[in-house]
């Protein structure tokens, strides 16, 4: 079945832009789905993009993608204390979606 | 605003005792998840539903059960609660899925913490 790798922790300067990356296998997923989960709290979208795109840009947040690599990244510019929370690729698979384990993004001061 | 709704965001069970958790979906959807969630080991699936009274078994169902007699409705049962089960219990909704190449946004609910003594 799909596999999606997340890095389990990313710890960045406030200010600073923070990367979240995402691997996985099955490319023929026509939708990659990022997902955000603050303390204490179920998981909502942030952004998709469709896998016929490269980049998709949306304030802060810009989606890349390189179906080549199977990678999928998120780039959080000016990175802010309320970004805080864990971030999960998702992807379609047989069933629904497949999710990654999720990185939790730390902000220093 | 679409909204999935469950009964508890905190609950503390006894080993042994039968557990219910419930997850109620406002969007009309046909799709229903039960997903626990502990640390490093990211979202685990345990159970779906694609229609009234359907159920499929997910990766990890062992120890757990579910209901659906109404489409807005579906719960999660503990039958004989375990400490391995103390876990973060998420419910989801979505569309019926039409494959890899259709958008399927999950609707995710608050998520119950359950603690098993």
């Amino acid at each position: 079945g799909e596999d999606v790798e997340q890095s389990l922790f990313l710890s960045v300067r406030e200010g600073d832009s923070s990367v979240i990356n995402c691997t996985y296998t099955d490319s023929s997923s026509t939708y990659l789905y990022w997902y955000k989960q603050e303390p204490g709290a179920g998981l909502q979208l942030l952004t998709y993009i469709f896998s016929n795109m490269d980049m998709k840009q949306d304030q802060r947040l810009t989606v890349l993608l390189n179906k080549k690599d199977k990678h999928l990244s998120l780039r959080i510019a000016d990175t802010q204390t309320g970004d805080s929370a864990i971030y999960f690729c998702a992807l379609g698979g047989a069933d629904g979606l497949t999710f990654g384990k999720g990185t939790h993004l730390i902000i220093q001061p | 605003d679409v909204k999935v709704t469950q009964s508890s965001r905190y609950l503390v069970k006894r080993t042994g005792e039968k557990v219910f958790l419930e997850c109620v979906q406002d969007m009309d959807h046909e799709n229903m998840f039960w997903y626990r969630q502990d640390p490093g080991l990211g979202l685990r699936l345990i159970y779906f539903s694609y229609d009234v009274k359907m159920k499929e078994k997910g990766d990890i169902p062992e120890g757990y059960s579910v209901s659906r007699e109404k489409k807005e409705r579906f719960s999660l049962i503990l039958e004989s609660a375990s400490t391995n089960q103390t876990s973060m219990y998420l419910c989801a909704s979505s569309l019926p899925w039409a494959g890899t190449g259709t958008y399927n946004e999950q609707f995710f609910g608050p998520g119950t913490r359950l603690t098993v003594l």
